[in-house]
């Protein structure tokens, strides 16, 4: 149990469709943070949230858009997508700098990711 | 900008065998974490290292961070077939983000 759900876990859609992805976490951290995973690419960091407030957006395109009512809550708002968007999508958790104590603070947590498919 | 090379990128040993893999940076870092990712899932994070030339265990997992600051190492002994997966270092860049290695891939055969 890593403190960090994602639903849908698989999701399938077409390029004209509107669909959102869920992360919940469950763990007291304050930042978020949105990733996508292509195959044989490093981890692309999309958007940072800290104590709800975007703190980085990764120069993404806005068929993405992301929401974090709460720091225990992130979305992410899909529109329009084209087929090279399909890739894991991974939402992680950590605890802000200066509030965890020496170190802690780069530690993020993963959640198991969603696998999405832009038809 | 930053970046972390991963070496090898991939390997396929032999079930009880031991594994060595590393990761460099083209500037100094003061942390260094290694992560896990199993097929279709999320990274796990394995080892977090704080200070140079520490050495830290986890289980059959021991990872160092270099003294320069530049390079870390992460070893497995004894492999098992769980070991499978993909192997990610990372470190931070400003206060709240992390960069993240290309990887080594694992392979372990019984």
């Amino acid at each position: 149990e890593t403190g960090v759900t994602q639903t849908p876990r698989h999701l399938v859609m077409g390029m004209t469709n509107k669909k959102s992805l869920k992360c919940e976490q469950h763990l007291g951290h304050n930042a978020m943070y949105w990733y996508k995973q292509s195959a044989k690419k490093p981890l692309e960091l999309m958007f940072v949230y800290n104590f709800k407030e975007q703190t980085e957006n990764n120069s993404v395109p806005s068929r993405f858009s992301p929401e974090c009512p709460n720091s225990s809550h992130l979305f992410l708002h899909l529109h329009t997508l084209q087929p090279e968007d399909s890739a894991l999508y991974l939402c992680a958790s950590s605890l802000r700098w200066g509030l965890a104590g020496v170190g802690s603070y780069n530690e993020q947590f993963f959640g198991p990711g969603t696998r999405l498919t832009v038809l | 900008g930053q970046q972390l090379n991963q070496s090898p990128q991939s390997m396929f040993i032999q079930e009880g065998e031991d594994v060595s893999m590393n990761c460099t940076s083209s500037s100094i870092f003061n942390t260094w974490l290694w992560y896990k990712q199993d097929p279709g899932e999320g990274p796990v994070l394995l080892i977090a290292l704080y200070k140079a030339g520490e050495l830290t265990s986890n289980g059959r997992l021991t990872a160092q961070f270099g003294i320069t600051r530049k390079d870390s190492f992460l070893n497995i002994s004894a492999s098992i077939p769980s070991d499978v997966g993909i192997y990610f270092c990372a470190g931070p860049r400003d206060t709240d983000k992390l960069i993240f290695g290309t990887g080594t891939r694992l392979q372990v055969f019984p």
